[in-house]
């Protein structure tokens, strides 16, 4: 079946320290996003990226960073730069002529500061 | 600044009747609508959407209405099912340049009641 992976599905972190947070997909698409969702609030724009080894900010980059190596993997590191990195981080991909219309989103991240 | 608003954070729904969930946006430059649809645990998916060009769109169960004079749109879910019972998220997009942005409001939780 094809679709977006994402992993883990729960991460802690610990005060100063990166992490990342996977994301994988096999449906072939050229577009990939990392949103934020805070409780009460809509899903936030961090990255995206058109193709391969090219990405750019979206409206919260500060205190995160992505590469974009693989068509079909696009990692998202917060870093400690992140002050409020607690939040629900969904992937999510898109054909090319559709892009940030159509988005197949993974099932999540949940990371939480300890 | 929140350009697309969903006022209502929760709406309860009997079995059978009318879901009507409601979305308002302030930014006169999108012209492309959508709706995804939330379960617990999982990433968002694609439901339905409209272009800034008609006022209405129809899908099986759901239609979407658009007001642009209003900027208000709404989903309609009729019959109303128990699975239908999530999140549901608006979301706007407009071109800027050689991308589009694609902004999200906070959601709404329907619970249609058996």
């Amino acid at each position: 079946d094809g679709g977006i992976t994402q992993s883990p599905k729960y991460l802690f972190r610990k005060e100063g320290q990166n992490v990342t947070l996977s994301c994988e997909q096999n449906l072939n698409h050229d577009a990939m996003y990392w949103y934020r969702q805070d409780p009460g609030q809509g899903l936030r724009l961090i990255y995206y990226s058109q193709i391969v080894n090219d990405f750019q900010k979206g409206d919260i980059a500060e205190g995160y960073s992505v590469s974009r190596e693989k068509k079909e993997s696009f990692p998202l590191t917060v870093t400690s730069a992140q002050k409020n990195p607690t939040a629900f981080y969904l992937c999510a991909s898109s054909i090319a002529d559709s892009w940030f219309e159509k988005l197949f989103f993974g099932s999540g991240t949940q990371l939480s500061v300890l | 600044d929140q350009q697309v608003k969903q006022n209502s954070p929760s709406l309860s729904v009997q079995e059978g009747r009318i879901s009507i969930l409601n979305c308002d946006y302030t930014n006169s430059m999108f012209d492309y609508f959508l709706w995804y649809k939330k379960y617990p645990a999982e990433g968002p998916t694609f439901l339905i959407s409209i272009s800034s060009i008609k006022d209405k769109n129809e899908d099986g169960r759901f239609t979407v209405f658009l007001n642009k004079s209003a900027k208000h749109l709404s989903l309609h879910i009729v019959p109303s099912q128990p699975g239908d019972s999530a999140v549901y998220f608006c979301a706007a997009s407009f071109s800027s340049g050689s991308a589009r942005q694609l902004t999200f409001g906070s959601g709404t939780q329907l619970t249609v009641l058996p």
